[in-house]
């Protein structure tokens, strides 16, 4: 089993759908979840950034993370042609030693 | 196989002087990736390469900061007249595909860099 899981997508939805995007893993040790956006051609850029179990939103981003399940997850309201990239979630221990990002999942947000 | 791996572990230098950060790469990996990790912080992208050219380097906080990657392999992070405030985590990152939701990232131990 892969240590952390992501649907690779694509994922095309039209504008303004709610976006769901999800990531299992199988590290209990991990504490920090972060979502990284990764447009064509650029760097991944960090979007949002939770530590333990718990919701945490930032305007029309909502992260939540289910540790009993070892199961993350973004939500993306009112989705935009410009939210349309790859999304990567991203985990790490206590330590911020081992940390895993998986392997992205394709957005498209159609006009 | 050995994973991606990076020298120093640790640094230690003064303010004002330079410092060079190396990565090994996994062999065969096209792309290579740097990220700065403030203690408490996300990784946040430097900037990265696919095989010897660099893509994007939006992320580089300043001129200070330089990256090469000559013959696709090894990749140098380069940082001239250090400043306290470059002190963090540098880590590395590198992985098979240049495709964007098909290359899953496997990262390098880091280098903690103290500037005094």
């Amino acid at each position: 089993q892969k240590e952390v899981e992501q649907d690779p997508g694509p994922l095309s939805v039209p504008e303004g759908a709610i976006v769901s995007l999800n990531c299992t893993y199988s590290n209990s040790a991990f504490q920090y979840f972060m979502w990284y956006r990764q447009y064509s051609r650029k760097g991944p850029e960090l979007l949002m950034y939770t530590y333990s179990s718990g919701n945490k939103e930032d305007g029309r981003f909502t992260a939540q993370v289910d540790k009993s399940s070892k199961y993350i997850s973004l939500f993306i309201r009112d989705s935009q042609p410009s939210d349309s990239a790859t999304y990567l979630c991203a985990m790490s221990d206590n330590y911020g030693q081992n940390f895993v990002f998986g392997p992205g999942t394709r957005l498209s947000v159609l006009p | 196989g050995a994973g991606v791996s990076q020298s120093p572990r640790y640094k230690v230098t003064k303010r004002g002087q330079d410092v060079a950060l190396r990565c090994d790469p996994i062999s065969g990996h096209v792309s290579l990736y740097w990220y700065r990790q403030a203690l408490g912080q996300g990784p946040e992208f430097l900037t990265y390469f696919n095989y010897e050219a660099q893509q994007d380097k939006s992320g580089l906080p300043n001129d200070r900061f330089s990256a090469e990657r000559p013959e696709g392999s090894i990749s140098t992070l380069t940082i001239q007249r250090t400043e306290q405030r470059d002190s963090a985590m540098y880590r590395c990152a590198s992985s098979l595909s240049p495709g964007q939701g098909e290359g899953t990232q496997y990262f390098g131990p880091g280098t903690r860099l103290l500037v005094l």
